[in-house]
């Protein structure tokens, strides 16, 4: 079936450094691909979102990098700050229904 | 706060009773959502709406699950007959189609327990 995975369940950087946060997907008919980060005991936020046929979006100290070939996404955070602490999940969806299929997650651990 | 309220916030019931879940959207948002998210996953899909209609259905919602938007507003997510395996947090996401943005907004969530 369709599946969206993390390869890392937690992730730790130092404060101020780059965060990369990884994920592998299998639906190659996915319309378009989000990032939400989840803080406890909060709903997912949106944070980005990439249509497939793009293969890099930026945002506010955020970048999503897209590889079709080898079903790949990524999460960028530059300058990690504390408040980036959260579980980051992607997630992939249709165009027809908007309705979202979520991986797993990844903590993001700042240190400071 | 992103507009998409819950209640109650949490449930505590015992295993037998019915228990019934609120979500208010976005006021001019035409689609509702609903998942479940146990602990260390991510939400999975149960149902959607769009205006009053209940598009699709995942079939993780069983018949002991019921979803209603009666008004195009709100909606309610009843579960009778609560098992401890539906202790979980249901999250209520809603958006506005036809943007191209696809961004859900999601609720707080209500955290099922059942004893």
């Amino acid at each position: 079936g369709e599946s969206v995975g993390l390869h890392l369940p937690t992730l730790s950087v130092q404060e101020g450094d780059n965060s990369i946060i990884n994920c592998a997907y299998s639906n190659s008919a996915s319309d378009y691909f989000i990032w939400y980060k989840q803080e406890s005991g909060k709903g997912p936020q949106f944070i980005i979102d990439i249509r497939s046929n793009m293969d890099k979006r930026q945002g506010q100290r955020v970048t999503v990098l897209l590889n079709k070939t080898v079903k790949h996404l990524s999460l960028q955070i530059a300058a990690t700050q504390p408040g980036d602490s959260a579980v980051y999940f992607c997630a992939e969806g249709m165009n027809r229904d908007d309705k979202i299929i979520f991986g797993k997650g990844t903590r993001l651990h700042i240190l400071p | 706060d992103t507009g998409v309220s819950q209640d109650p916030r949490h449930k505590i019931t015992k295993r037998g009773q019915n228990v019934t879940f609120r979500c208010d959207p976005i006021s001019e948002h035409n689609r509702l959502y609903w998942y479940r998210q146990t602990l260390g996953q991510g939400p999975e899909f149960l149902t959607y709406f769009q205006n009053e209609a209940q598009l699709e259905k995942s079939r993780l919602l069983s018949d002991r699950f019921s979803a209603e938007r009666p008004k195009g507003s709100f909606s309610t997510l009843e579960i009778q007959r609560t098992e401890q395996g539906d202790s979980a947090m249901y999250l209520c996401a809603s958006s506005l189609d036809g943007t191209s943005i696809h961004e859900q907004y999601f609720g707080p969530g209500t955290r099922l327990t059942v004893t």
